[in-house]
């Protein structure tokens, strides 16, 4: 019954490895987000999802960033082939319902460190 | 474009020092504004948020801020600075919508002096 959960905390990857990062989003909000946190900056939209449909993918920066929620529940965003610039804090955030209006509770992020 | 500034980066209060953090917003429209917390290996969390009507807002830990259209400014103000509230603290608005997607400003981090 905690709050939206994120795993693993930290992830250290070489250039041009794959990572998958996964967020548990709290049960029963139909509203799942992801940001990305630079070292020093605000954080920056990249995806949005209504149950398991894909709304809104527009800060995805390039095709190597892809996000999933197959059952409407836990997401999982994957990068591939990763680049030092993709080394940032990713935070997950979940809803109870779709509006800016409703709450966006926010996990503690996962670290990305590309060596 | 839509955007979020917060002009200041850092700022240092004394503890029991009242403290004001600005934030301005570029939209076509006035959107939905909120203040969120970030502490070291926490998650943001959500002081206050203005949607409409009275434009002076209260929040949780003792935070109000004030929403003034003729500026296109949402200030966080605190009357008394515990040493507690050293964090980063962030300034977003929301054009409404479906999706209700953030934006954010860049962050100021408070420093609270003993």
């Amino acid at each position: 019954g905690a709050g939206v959960s994120q795993s693993p905390r930290y992830k250290v990857a070489k250039r041009g490895q794959d990572v998958a990062l996964r967020c548990d989003p709290i049960s029963g909000h139909v509203s799942l987000f992801w940001y990305q946190q630079a070292l020093g900056q605000g954080p920056e939209f990249l995806t949005y999802f209504q149950n398991e449909a894909q709304l809104d993918k527009s800060g995805l920066p390039s095709d190597r960033f892809f996000a999933e929620r197959p059952e409407g529940s836990v997401s999982t965003l994957k990068i591939q082939r990763t680049q030092q610039e993709d080394s940032a804090v990713y935070l997950c955030a979940s809803s109870y319902r779709q509006g800016a209006y409703n709450e966006q509770f926010f996990g503690p992020g996962t670290r990305l460190t590309v060596l | 474009a839509q955007s979020v500034t917060q002009p200041d980066i850092h700022i240092t209060v004394s503890e029991g020092a009242s403290l004001e953090l600005r934030c301005n917003y570029s939209y076509g429209a006035t959107p939905y504004l909120f203040w969120y917390v970030q502490s070291p290996g926490q998650g943001l969390q959500l002081l206050l948020k203005y949607f409409s009507g009275d434009t002076l807002v209260q929040g949780i830990k003792g935070f109000e801020a004030e929403f003034k259209r003729s500026q296109s400014s949402f200030n966080l103000r605190k009357p008394s600075v515990h040493w507690s509230d050293a964090a980063e603290y962030f300034c977003a608005a929301s054009q409404g919508g479906n999706t209700g997607k953030l934006i954010f400003g860049q962050g100021t981090t408070l420093q609270v002096k003993p």
